[in-house]
């Protein structure tokens, strides 16, 4: 399939741990967002890549959160020392340089 | 999966019937605007967008109107099946490749 993939789909840690959430675009897409939906919500924006580097990181929370896109194409979200209030769901999208945004699947994150 | 729309306003409606959805946006500078529809242990998935240039673009089965002048932005689907039922969310941004603002989104359950 040519989509937004997304991997793992489901992580489970503790609270205190570090995580990593992979994302691989749609190829030939320059640019990659993410943002994360809690239950019954909209997805809330965290970071957006341009290339290799990150155009916009206003929606992270804290420096807890960190995300990389080193060769512009695969992007990896990474939470230290998570809380349970960074249980969600992560979803990342990709787009062309303008226009719709296709999203993959998303990762659910739950922190005991 | 995750279960996404829980305590969100619902729309019931017959199969066979038009449905409208509608939206409130928040930012007047926003001139892209997109509804997605969500599945449950999904992400978004791509409906219809508009620019702000138009205030009405149509669709295979599904109408979106915007009414820049009180930020409304609404939703039509024609001839409902049970296959819509999902949660349905708005977006907004500005000029099509920033990061998307979610409204809150509507759940469509489609009676057969």
């Amino acid at each position: 399939g040519a989509g937004v993939s997304q991997t793992p789909s489901n992580k489970v840690t503790e609270k205190g741990k570090y995580v990593e959430l992979r994302c691989d675009p749609i190829s030939g897409h320059t640019a990659l967002y993410w943002y994360r939906q809690s239950l019954g919500q909209g997805p809330e924006f965290l970071i957006y890549f341009q290339g290799t580097g990150a155009a916009d990181d206003s929606g992270l929370p804290n420096d807890r959160f960190f995300a990389v896109r080193p060769e512009g194409s695969v992007s990896t979200l990474k939470i230290q020392r998570t809380e349970r209030g960074d249980s969600a769901v992560y979803l990342c999208a990709s787009s062309l340089t303008s226009g719709e945004q296709f999203f993959g699947p998303g990762t659910r994150l739950t922190v005991l | 999966g995750e279960s996404v729309g829980l305590h969100l306003p619902t729309l019931s409606v017959q199969e066979g019937d038009n449905s409208i959805i509608n939206c409130a946006y928040s930012n007047s500078a926003s001139d892209y605007f997109i509804w997605y529809k969500q599945e449950s242990g999904k992400g978004p998935q791509f409906i219809i967008d508009i620019r702000s240039n138009m205030d009405k673009r149509q669709g295979q089965r599904v109408t979106v109107l915007l009414n820049k002048t009180v930020k409304h932005l609404s939703l039509q689907i024609a001839a409902t099946q049970p296959g819509d039922s999902a949660v349905y969310f708005c977006a907004e941004s500005r000029s099509g490749n920033t990061p998307l603002v979610f409204g809150k989104g509507t759940r469509l359950s489609v009676i057969a």
